[in-house]
């Protein structure tokens, strides 16, 4: 079993709809969460932490479920520069950072 | 604030042959991290240092990488000998929090894109 999981997608979504995408991972001991957003041919940037709470930020909405090992990143209004992969990221005691496969977003006029 | 520095930013090499990537992380950051990122698939996490150790290397391939941070600052990765299936993009990171104590962002640099022919 991989440590993160993803859906690779991809979504194809028209502008203005809502996507979810859902994250889960392997260790129970997992400290810190995080959702980065990856453009083609470019690094990694951080979109948004993760806390048990859950957060918002804008258009953006990201909880997380400590007992069932799940995160998820809830976009609304999606906008044509939406469109990139989400990475997953789950962090140890440590701060190792174990990140998922990606999910492929495309928004569509 | 300067970002995280890499180079080069291209190399292609033949398989067997020897490669060096540098990394050079944001002025103050404590923890370095190299990252392999093959095409189509997430980073994976390669090492990570606290200044000048090692906090975590269980997924190096220690038969054909290296990697160090002699005075807790600059990073070099070496892949000796390479084989076709180390083409990726290396992805070095920087963060700022010590383990442990919350949660860290991490700031990555472009990447080196290797190929191996």
């Amino acid at each position: 079993r991989k440590e993160v999981e993803q859906d690779p997608g991809p979504f194809n979504v028209p502008e203005g709809a809502t996507v979810a995408f859902n994250c889960t991972y392997s260790n129970s001991a997992s400290q810190s969460f995080f959702w980065y957003r990856q453009d083609c041919r470019k690094e990694p940037k951080l979109l948004m932490s993760v806390y048990s709470s859950g957060n918002e930020d804008g258009r953006f909405t990201a909880q997380l479920n400590r007992a069932s090992q799940y995160i998820s990143l809830l976009i609304r209004d999606s906008k044509l520069s939406d469109s990139a992969t989400y990475l997953c990221v789950v962090g140890g005691f440590n701060n190792d950072m174990r990140f998922g496969a990606g999910t492929r977003l495309t928004v569509k006029p | 604030e300067a970002g995280v520095a890499q180079s080069p930013r291209y190399k292609i090499i033949e398989k067997r042959q020897s490669v060096a990537f540098w990394c050079n992380p944001i002025s103050g950051h404590a923890t370095l991290y190299w990252y392999q990122q093959i095409l189509g698939q997430g980073p994976k996490l390669l090492i990570q240092f606290q200044n000048n150790g090692v906090v975590d290397d269980s997924q190096l391939p220690k038969d054909r990488f290296s990697a160090e941070r002699l005075k807790g600052v600059d990073s070099t990765l070496k892949i000796q000998p390479a084989k076709l299936e180390d083409s990726a993009v290396y992805l070095c990171a920087s963060s700022q929090t010590r383990p442990g104590t919350g949660h860290e962002t991490q700031y990555f640099g472009p990447g080196t894109r290797l190929l191996v022919l």
